[in-house]
Order: C-alpha cells, then sequence, then structure tokens
C-alpha cells in the first residue's frame, strides 16, 4: 500500500512569517500534485510536479519534488490570512494517493 | 462554465435507511470518482468510473455503489446507511485517466448517519 505523510498535521503562524509543509513516502510516484481545500469547499489542485528534484513557483508558494521522486516540500514566504486552508499532497500512480493533509491558519 | 456540483449538500439520515449522493460535471470527462473525507484519515477513494457501465471499487468500497448510465453522473448510494458511513463525500472528474492532470472536485456533500 502507498501511504503519504504529511507534516506537520496543524501549523499556526502569524502573517508575514515563513513555512514549510513536508510530504514523504517510501514510494515512488510518477509526479506529485499538491490540493488547497478551504472550508465547505473540494480541493483544489495548485501545481503539479514531475520530475524529480523540479521546483515550481506559484507567487509566494514553492513547491519542490524530492530527487527519488518520494517526497516533496511546500514553503510559503510571507504568509497571509488568504492563505489559511487545508493543504493536501497527493502521488500519482495508477489512482491518486493523498496524504492526510496539513491544516493552516495564519493570523492576521 | 463547466463545473461539477453535488447534492445534497447536507443530510441527515438514520441508520438502515437507502442514501443516494448526486454527482453532475458538464466537463464532458469519461473518468469519475467519489471519495470520503474523515478526520485522520484524509481522503479515501470509494468507486471510480472510466466511462459509461464501467465502475470499479476503490480502498473503501464496503458499503457503497454506484452506476454510470451517462458522462455526466455518477450517483453515489449507501444501500443501509450505518453511523461509520457520516462523513464528507466528494465527487471528483477527470479529463484523462492515466496521467497526472488534475481532478475537479465537487463542493461537497455532508452526510450524518443517526
Amino acid at each position: 500500500t502507498q501511504l503519504l505523510e504529511q507534516s506537520p498535521q496543524f501549523l499556526s503562524i502569524q502573517e508575514g512569517e515563513n513555512l514549510t509543509v513536508y510530504c514523504n513516502s517510501s514510494s515512488v510516484f510518477s509526479s506529485l500534485q499538491w490540493y488547497r481545500q478551504e472550508p465547505g469547499e473540494g480541493p483544489v489542485l495548485l501545481v503539479t510536479v514531475v520530475t524529480g528534484g523540479e521546483v515550481k513557483k506559484l507567487k509566494r508558494l514553492t513547491f519542490q519534488f524530492g530527487d527519488a521522486r518520494k517526497d516533496s516540500s511546500l514553503h510559503i514566504t510571507a504568509a497571509q490570512p488568504g492563505d489559511t486552508g487545508l493543504y493536501l499532497c497527493a502521488g500519482v500512480s495508477r489512482r491518486l494517493v493523498f496524504g492526510k493533509g496539513t491544516k493552516l491558519t495564519v493570523n492576521p | 462554465d463547466a463545473e461539477i456540483t453535488q447534492s445534497p449538500r447536507h443530510k441527515i439520515t438514520e441508520t438502515g435507511r437507502q442514501v443516494t449522493l448526486a454527482c453532475h460535471q458538464t466537463w464532458n470527462h469519461n473518468n469519475m470518482f467519489w471519495y470520503r473525507q474523515d478526520l485522520g484519515h484524509g481522503l479515501r477513494l470509494i468507486h471510480y468510473s472510466y466511462g459509461v457501465q464501467d465502475t470499479n471499487k476503490g480502498e473503501v468500497s464496503d458499503g457503497y455503489s454506484v452506476s454510470r448510465s451517462n458522462t455526466e453522473d455518477l450517483p453515489l448510494t449507501l444501500e443501509s446507511a450505518a453511523s461509520s458511513q457520516t462523513s464528507v463525500y466528494f465527487c471528483a472528474s477527470k479529463r484523462d485517466r492515466d496521467s497526472g492532470h488534475e481532478q475537479f472536485f465537487g463542493p461537497g456533500t455532508r452526510l450524518t448517519v443517526l
């Protein structure tokens, strides 16, 4: 069974701080996706990383795929209250395998 | 604009009753999925379909069934609702079958089984 472990589970920070969320697995995935989910809504795709070592940037969000394609990280610079939400990583194999998520709260 | 909708958004039912959750997408995607989301478990796949008349079991399919009679709809049925099926249910669709293309999620149905 393929598993994705996300850490931390919960993160509460002040506006302007930086943070990193981790997604780790013992399995290799063909690619990895990051979703953000807001309360009362479904997850929305932020990015897909495909190549080992790949780095993608989305404004203040930086996503990195590990060289061995088993892990990934999401770094947010100067967090804002609008970044609040549940961040989910999902490994792509035959079907999506989701991590349990990191619940981020950014306080003004 | 294309979209994916779920109904109802909230449902309260009693143990033993049959419940059907609707999912409708206008993306014209062949691939559709049902997940449940629970604290401590994340998103878990219940059933999925790669096209009309095709249905497949996911990792937590016991007590659930789906049918696919057209491209747009994939209703999820709980044959005899149990309290363990209290959860938030998400439907999703995707354009391509075996790739990392984006899954588009519906807004979810919160189901409570008393």
